[in-house]
């Protein structure tokens, strides 16, 4: 069956303009996760959703980001005002059930540059 | 704070050689830990999950192991070749964290024909 799909894969933006980045999960996941990866870093977590209610917003860098998911599928993370800073690979995962540990399957990513 | 260190950054090797690759965390409360494996530009594979209770798992010529008393786990691959060139990331999901990934920094490893 179809993966995790992200769009845009490319995000090219001036500094100080708004960005929606859309993910689509694996049909039938429940649990939905943002990450986002800087240059030669790691993935680091951003935001997590149990249904349509992010459960875990604890990653999120500041008030500039916010996360939805109004019908428990597909999710938008947005960005205000960004920074140059904000460039880097967002990274989107899904998982079937509500168990802790239960597999993370990865998206291909949003690649986002603010010039 | 958790914590997940991968050392070295980068790893060049000559084709055929076996290889491990390390990873250390430093909280022994997890639910499991998992490689994966990252091409440039793209997506995560994941490549091997090891839940708490066990103590390794294969994949053809993958092994990990998990040690969760020293905070250890290693990434095994037998007879490289230079499609196993990649990034290779390990990550652990803590207990009490709400299934969110703990990353370590990967490990870049080139196999040299």
């Amino acid at each position: 069956g179809a993966g995790v799909s992200q769009t845009p894969s490319n995000k090219v933006t001036e500094k100080g303009k708004y960005v929606e980045l859309r993910c689509d999960p694996i049909s039938g996941h429940t649990a939905l996760y943002w990450y986002r990866q800087s240059l030669g870093q790691g993935p680091e977590f951003l935001i997590y959703f149990q249904g349509t209610g992010a459960a875990d917003d604890s990653g999120l860098p500041n008030d500039r980001f916010f996360a939805v998911r109004p019908e428990g599928s597909v999710s938008t993370l947005k960005i205000q005002r960004t920074e140059r800073g904000d460039s880097a690979v967002y990274l989107c995962a899904s998982s079937l059930l509500r168990q802790p540990g239960n597999q993370q399957y990865f998206g291909p990513g949003t690649r986002l540059t603010v010039l | 704070k958790q914590e997940v260190t991968q050392i070295p950054a980068a790893l060049s090797v000559p084709e055929g050689e076996n290889l491990v690759l390390n990873c250390s965390f430093t909280d022994s409360a997890i639910y499991n830990l998992q490689w994966f494996r990252q091409d440039p530009g793209k997506g995560l594979t994941s490549l091997l999950l090891i839940q708490s209770s066990q103590r390794e798992q294969t994949s053809g010529r993958l092994n990990a192991s998990l040690d969760k008393s020293s905070g250890r786990s290693t990434l095994y691959i037998a007879a490289s070749q230079p499609g196993d060139s990649a990034t290779y990331l390990c990550a652990v999901t803590y207990t009490g964290a709400n299934s969110k990934l703990t990353f370590g920094k990967g490990i870049t490893l080139s196999v040299r024909p």
